[in-house]
């Protein structure tokens, strides 16, 4: 597709379920990075993807926090056992090699934990 | 994980007035440093970017400009539009890792 895409755009859950969120990064970006943004704050880095293998995972809050990447494109991101400090708009972006720097964001997931 | 800050400062301008934002980063090792736009509902998107070996760098309307003795950074958007209104966020890669790090943000209401 033309830019990243991230599915859903709104998740509503219940305290304790689980969810996966989606990013379909931008074709041939070998990079693919994680953000959680909390109301009126800044990106936190969450974890970065080079291919399919995770060099850098160090923003993870808690064991309840996975992600994994496959065939190089498609990345999830999983959160066990949501809790209410969940809440925030999870970001996912990726970068080409030419310009791996350049970060291309998708318009996120909303996730509302009840 | 890394960020900055529990609250949004804000800056308002007139319609077609030069608008500037701040940013201060922390680390003297950062050797890239790259401004975003975030309007509300949306991801953040790319405005303009420089390397520490560069001073300023010119975009259309946008000016950065780097500053490495005092570690600060500063977008400058000529001639303000309704259109600029959005939160900007400032952020550096710290070269050894192949993430970027993100400010607080400034949000910028432009008064028609």
């Amino acid at each position: 597709g033309a830019g990243v895409s991230q599915s859903p755009s709104n998740k509503v859950t219940e305290k304790g379920k689980d969810v996966e969120l989606r990013c379909d990064p931008i074709s041939g970006h070998t990079a693919l990075y994680w953000y959680r943004q909390r109301l009126g704050q800044g990106l936190e880095f969450l974890i970065y993807f080079q291919g399919n293998s995770a060099p850098d995972k160090s923003g993870l809050p808690s064991d309840r926090f996975s992600a994994e990447r496959t065939g190089e494109s498609v990345s999830t991101l999983t959160i066990q056992r949501t809790q209410q400090e969940d809440s925030a708009v999870y970001l996912c972006a990726s970068s080409s090699d030419r310009e791996y720097e350049k970060l291309f964001f998708g318009s996120g997931t909303q996730l509302s934990v009840l | 994980g890394e960020s900055v800050g529990l609250h949004l400062p804000t800056l308002s301008v007139q319609e077609g007035d030069n608008s500037i934002i701040n940013c201060a980063y922390s680390n003297s090792a950062s050797d890239y440093f790259i401004w975003y736009k975030q309007e509300s509902g949306k991801g953040p998107q790319f405005i303009i970017d420089i390397r520490s070996n560069m001073d300023k760098r010119q975009g259309q309307r946008v000016t950065v400009l780097l500053n490495k003795t005092v570690k600060h950074l500063s977008l400058q958007i000529a001639a303000t539009q309704p259109g600029d209104s959005a939160v900007y966020f400032c952020a550096e890669n710290r070269g050894a890792t192949n993430k970027l790090i993100f400010g607080t943000g400034t949000l910028l209401a432009v008064q028609p």
